[in-house]
Protein backbone atom coordinates (compact mmCIF):
# COMPACT_ATOMS: atom_id res chain seq x y z
CA UNK A 1 0.00 0.00 0.00
CA UNK A 2 1.37 3.68 -0.40
CA UNK A 3 1.85 5.06 2.47
CA UNK A 4 3.72 8.89 3.02
CA UNK A 5 4.67 9.33 6.87
CA UNK A 6 5.88 12.54 8.62
CA UNK A 7 7.77 12.82 11.75
CA UNK A 8 7.42 14.30 14.06
CA UNK A 9 3.89 15.06 14.26
CA UNK A 10 4.39 18.44 16.07
CA UNK A 11 7.24 20.39 16.86
CA UNK A 12 8.17 23.60 18.77
CA UNK A 13 11.25 25.73 18.38
CA UNK A 14 12.48 29.25 19.30
CA UNK A 15 13.02 31.43 16.69
CA UNK A 16 16.54 31.62 14.79
CA UNK A 17 16.80 27.64 15.67
CA UNK A 18 17.22 25.31 12.98
CA UNK A 19 14.94 22.27 12.16
CA UNK A 20 14.60 18.92 10.06
CA UNK A 21 11.41 17.22 9.30
CA UNK A 22 11.50 13.57 8.18
CA UNK A 23 9.05 11.85 5.23
CA UNK A 24 9.40 8.57 4.51
CA UNK A 25 7.41 6.87 2.14
CA UNK A 26 6.62 3.58 0.48
CA UNK A 27 4.92 4.74 -3.27
CA UNK A 28 6.07 2.72 -5.71
CA UNK A 29 6.37 3.43 -8.83
CA UNK A 30 8.19 7.16 -8.09
CA UNK A 31 7.13 10.10 -9.90
CA UNK A 32 8.11 13.23 -7.83
CA UNK A 33 8.37 14.39 -4.19
CA UNK A 34 6.62 17.47 -2.95
CA UNK A 35 6.48 19.24 0.48
CA UNK A 36 3.90 22.31 0.81
CA UNK A 37 3.51 24.16 3.47
CA UNK A 38 0.02 25.20 4.96
CA UNK A 39 -0.66 28.04 7.16
CA UNK A 40 -4.20 27.45 9.38
CA UNK A 41 -6.79 28.17 7.83
CA UNK A 42 -5.35 28.72 4.29
CA UNK A 43 -4.56 26.64 1.32
CA UNK A 44 -1.19 24.19 0.82
CA UNK A 45 1.54 26.31 -0.90
CA UNK A 46 4.53 24.44 -2.78
CA UNK A 47 7.81 24.88 -1.71
CA UNK A 48 9.66 21.96 -3.69
CA UNK A 49 8.99 19.45 -6.32
CA UNK A 50 12.07 16.83 -6.46
CA UNK A 51 12.41 14.28 -9.22
CA UNK A 52 14.26 10.65 -8.73
CA UNK A 53 17.47 12.45 -10.01
CA UNK A 54 18.07 15.20 -7.57
CA UNK A 55 18.95 14.87 -4.04
CA UNK A 56 19.21 18.63 -2.64
CA UNK A 57 16.61 21.63 -3.90
CA UNK A 58 16.11 25.14 -1.32
CA UNK A 59 14.14 27.43 -1.70
CA UNK A 60 15.23 30.41 0.20
CA UNK A 61 15.90 28.94 3.75
CA UNK A 62 14.09 25.75 3.08
CA UNK A 63 15.89 23.10 2.14
CA UNK A 64 15.04 19.54 0.18
CA UNK A 65 16.59 16.18 0.51
CA UNK A 66 15.78 13.37 -1.44
CA UNK A 67 17.28 9.83 -0.86
CA UNK A 68 15.56 7.53 -3.51
CA UNK A 69 17.16 4.30 -2.10
CA UNK A 70 16.02 4.51 1.28
CA UNK A 71 13.12 6.23 0.07
CA UNK A 72 13.47 9.47 2.73
CA UNK A 73 13.28 13.21 2.02
CA UNK A 74 14.28 15.59 4.48
CA UNK A 75 13.15 20.02 4.91
CA UNK A 76 15.85 21.55 6.57
CA UNK A 77 14.63 25.04 7.82
CA UNK A 78 17.05 27.58 8.47
CA UNK A 79 17.09 30.54 11.04
CA UNK A 80 13.16 29.63 11.22
CA UNK A 81 11.17 32.88 11.70
CA UNK A 82 7.99 33.50 13.57
CA UNK A 83 6.33 33.07 9.85
CA UNK A 84 7.37 29.51 9.44
CA UNK A 85 4.50 28.40 12.20
CA UNK A 86 2.92 26.16 10.31
CA UNK A 87 2.18 22.42 8.76
CA UNK A 88 4.91 20.88 6.23
CA UNK A 89 3.23 18.44 4.02
CA UNK A 90 5.28 15.72 2.26
CA UNK A 91 3.29 14.56 -0.96
CA UNK A 92 4.88 11.62 -3.13
CA UNK A 93 3.20 11.41 -6.89
CA UNK A 94 3.17 7.80 -7.82
CA UNK A 95 2.92 6.44 -11.12
CA UNK A 96 4.81 6.70 -14.24
CA UNK A 97 3.91 10.06 -16.32
CA UNK A 98 2.70 11.36 -12.34
CA UNK A 99 -1.03 11.31 -12.96
CA UNK A 100 -2.44 13.85 -10.02
CA UNK A 101 -4.80 11.23 -9.30
CA UNK A 102 -2.04 9.16 -7.87
CA UNK A 103 -0.57 12.04 -5.13
CA UNK A 104 -0.25 10.06 -1.58
CA UNK A 105 -0.44 13.09 0.65
CA UNK A 106 1.19 13.03 4.59
CA UNK A 107 -0.79 14.00 7.80
CA UNK A 108 2.28 16.90 8.35
CA UNK A 109 4.29 17.90 10.81
CA UNK A 110 2.67 20.90 12.79
CA UNK A 111 5.68 23.42 13.19
CA UNK A 112 5.35 26.21 15.72
CA UNK A 113 8.22 28.74 16.22
CA UNK A 114 7.89 30.80 19.33
CA UNK A 115 9.93 34.09 20.37
CA UNK B 1 0.72 34.26 -5.55
CA UNK B 2 -1.35 31.68 -7.29
CA UNK B 3 -4.66 32.84 -8.97
CA UNK B 4 -7.09 30.15 -7.81
CA UNK B 5 -10.06 31.75 -5.59
CA UNK B 6 -12.54 29.62 -3.54
CA UNK B 7 -15.81 31.16 -2.27
CA UNK B 8 -17.56 31.09 0.53
CA UNK B 9 -14.06 30.95 2.87
CA UNK B 10 -16.58 30.07 5.50
CA UNK B 11 -20.20 28.25 5.79
CA UNK B 12 -22.25 27.15 8.27
CA UNK B 13 -25.57 25.39 7.56
CA UNK B 14 -28.44 23.22 8.32
CA UNK B 15 -28.68 19.55 7.55
CA UNK B 16 -30.70 19.15 4.50
CA UNK B 17 -29.40 22.57 2.76
CA UNK B 18 -28.29 22.67 -0.96
CA UNK B 19 -24.69 24.15 -1.36
CA UNK B 20 -22.26 24.84 -4.09
CA UNK B 21 -18.63 25.66 -3.18
CA UNK B 22 -17.24 27.98 -6.07
CA UNK B 23 -13.80 27.28 -7.58
CA UNK B 24 -11.89 29.77 -10.27
CA UNK B 25 -8.77 29.89 -11.64
CA UNK B 26 -7.52 32.73 -14.08
CA UNK B 27 -4.09 30.35 -14.84
CA UNK B 28 -5.67 28.35 -17.42
CA UNK B 29 -5.16 25.56 -16.21
CA UNK B 30 -6.78 22.26 -17.44
CA UNK B 31 -6.34 19.90 -14.64
CA UNK B 32 -8.43 20.97 -12.00
CA UNK B 33 -8.96 19.07 -8.18
CA UNK B 34 -10.73 18.93 -4.99
CA UNK B 35 -9.84 17.73 -2.24
CA UNK B 36 -10.88 17.37 1.66
CA UNK B 37 -9.32 18.12 4.33
CA UNK B 38 -10.35 17.20 8.57
CA UNK B 39 -8.09 18.51 11.52
CA UNK B 40 -4.51 17.07 11.43
CA UNK B 41 -5.70 15.13 8.79
CA UNK B 42 -3.99 14.61 5.49
CA UNK B 43 -5.74 15.69 1.97
CA UNK B 44 -8.06 13.50 0.36
CA UNK B 45 -8.92 13.89 -3.86
CA UNK B 46 -12.61 13.81 -3.78
CA UNK B 47 -13.24 14.62 -7.74
CA UNK B 48 -10.65 16.19 -10.47
CA UNK B 49 -11.53 17.10 -14.04
CA UNK B 50 -8.57 17.15 -16.68
CA UNK B 51 -10.54 19.52 -19.01
CA UNK B 52 -14.01 20.79 -20.02
CA UNK B 53 -17.13 18.51 -19.44
CA UNK B 54 -13.96 15.79 -18.07
CA UNK B 55 -14.92 15.23 -14.83
CA UNK B 56 -13.71 11.47 -12.25
CA UNK B 57 -14.47 10.81 -9.02
CA UNK B 58 -10.99 10.33 -6.44
CA UNK B 59 -10.19 7.82 -3.67
CA UNK B 60 -12.37 9.42 -1.13
CA UNK B 61 -15.81 8.73 -1.61
CA UNK B 62 -18.01 12.12 -1.81
CA UNK B 63 -21.89 12.27 -1.80
CA UNK B 64 -20.49 15.43 -3.62
CA UNK B 65 -21.01 16.26 -7.75
CA UNK B 66 -19.08 18.55 -9.56
CA UNK B 67 -18.82 19.89 -12.92
CA UNK B 68 -16.55 21.47 -15.59
CA UNK B 69 -18.44 23.47 -18.20
CA UNK B 70 -15.95 26.03 -18.56
CA UNK B 71 -12.46 25.84 -17.96
CA UNK B 72 -11.82 28.71 -15.16
CA UNK B 73 -14.43 27.18 -13.34
CA UNK B 74 -15.29 23.87 -11.42
CA UNK B 75 -17.66 23.77 -8.71
CA UNK B 76 -18.78 21.49 -6.10
CA UNK B 77 -22.26 20.84 -5.10
CA UNK B 78 -23.89 18.83 -1.92
CA UNK B 79 -27.81 18.39 -2.35
CA UNK B 80 -28.27 17.81 0.85
CA UNK B 81 -25.59 18.96 3.26
CA UNK B 82 -25.07 16.79 6.47
CA UNK B 83 -23.10 16.69 9.43
CA UNK B 84 -20.62 14.16 8.46
CA UNK B 85 -19.83 16.53 5.13
CA UNK B 86 -18.54 19.52 7.90
CA UNK B 87 -14.96 19.95 6.69
CA UNK B 88 -12.41 22.20 4.51
CA UNK B 89 -12.65 21.34 0.81
CA UNK B 90 -9.52 22.86 -0.59
CA UNK B 91 -9.72 23.22 -4.70
CA UNK B 92 -6.72 23.35 -6.77
CA UNK B 93 -5.14 23.19 -10.34
CA UNK B 94 -2.43 22.47 -12.51
CA UNK B 95 -0.76 23.02 -15.70
CA UNK B 96 -0.12 19.57 -16.50
CA UNK B 97 -0.21 16.18 -14.98
CA UNK B 98 2.89 15.71 -11.84
CA UNK B 99 2.95 19.37 -12.10
CA UNK B 100 3.05 21.96 -9.34
CA UNK B 101 -0.74 21.82 -7.63
CA UNK B 102 -1.93 25.52 -6.90
CA UNK B 103 -4.30 25.33 -3.76
CA UNK B 104 -7.11 28.01 -3.21
CA UNK B 105 -7.46 29.32 0.14
CA UNK B 106 -10.32 26.77 1.18
CA UNK B 107 -13.71 26.50 1.88
CA UNK B 108 -14.61 25.25 5.67
CA UNK B 109 -18.07 23.71 6.03
CA UNK B 110 -19.96 23.13 8.82
CA UNK B 111 -23.27 21.37 8.64
CA UNK B 112 -25.29 21.47 12.14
Amino acid sequence: KNQVEQSPQSLIILEGKNCTLQCNYTVSPFSNLRWYKQDTGRGPVSLTIMTFSENTKSNGRYTATLDADTKQSSLHITASQLSDSASYICVVSAGRGGSQGNLIFGKGTKLSVKP
Amino acid sequence: EADIYQTPRYLVIGTGKKITLECSQTMGHDKMYWYQQDPGMELHLIHYSYGVNSTEKGDLSSESTVSRIRTEHFPLTLESARPSHTSQYLCASSQRLAGELFFGEGSRLTVL
